[in-house]
């Protein structure tokens, strides 16, 4: 158990809805990374929060959005689904903000679009 | 943007042998993180080398980091069914694509 909780585990909607994933980090742990992996592939890094604020941006569409909140719970939005949307969503956190600290994975969300 | 390589894809061996995969980038890593993804699982992490020549070592597994940091290995010696799994480099939220191993019994 990595600590990091991630809900909900499966989510199967359809074109054009809009979702939210929810990801609580490790207890102490303030850097939150959202990722997306489709089928048999890599792990692209979406983006980063550190302790409510934005630090970094990945490869997001601009119909994706998140925040972190004050007691460092975040939240993936997913708007205008798209079925190539459908992926496994993981939720990362570490410690600190830099890229030394060991990232801790939650179990991930998979969300299917029909 | 920074990018990390890592080869080979995919690699079939059969237990008992030897199995490495390498990580490269184009521009000098401050450090490089090694995550393991069992299939159906999420990915975990291994372990982190920052210094120039870097060799660690966890049982089977032999980490290095390459003198000029820009390059990385993992080594697994007499593979188990249990190193089945995709094992990913990273540096500072950039991953490598995975190798995919696969071990026949």
């Amino acid at each position: 158990d990595s600590g990091v909780t991630q809900t909900p585990k499966h989510l199967i909607t359809a074109t054009g809805q809009r979702v939210t994933l929810r990801c609580s980090p490790r207890s102490g742990d303030l850097s939150v990374y959202w990722y997306q992996q489709s089928l048999d592939q890599g792990l692209q890094f979406l983006i980063h929060y550190y302790n409510g604020e934005e630090r970094a941006k990945g490869n997001i569409l601009e119909r994706f959005s998140a925040q972190q909140f004050p007691d460092l719970h975040s939240e993936l939005n997913l708007s205008s689904l798209e079925l190539g949307d459908s992926a496994l969503y993981f939720c990362a956190s570490s410690v600190g903000a830099a890229g030394y600290q060991p990232q801790h994975f939650g179990d991930g969300t998979r969300l299917s679009i029909l | 943007g920074q990018q990390v390589m890592q080869i080979p894809q995919y690699q079939h061996v059969q237990e008992g042998e030897d199995f490495t995969t390498y990580c490269n980038s184009s521009t000098t890593l401050s450090n490089i993180q090694w995550y393991k993804q069992r299939p159906g699982g999420h990915p975990v992490f291994l372990i982190q080398l920052v210094k120039s020549g870097e060799v660690k070592k966890q049982k089977r597994l032999t980490f290095q980091f390459g003198e000029a940091k820009k390059n990385s290995s993992l080594h697994i010696t007499a593979t188990q069914t249990t190193d089945v799994g995709t094992y990913f480099c990273g540096n500072d939220m950039r991953f490598g694509a995975g190798t995919r191993l696969t071990v026949k019994p």
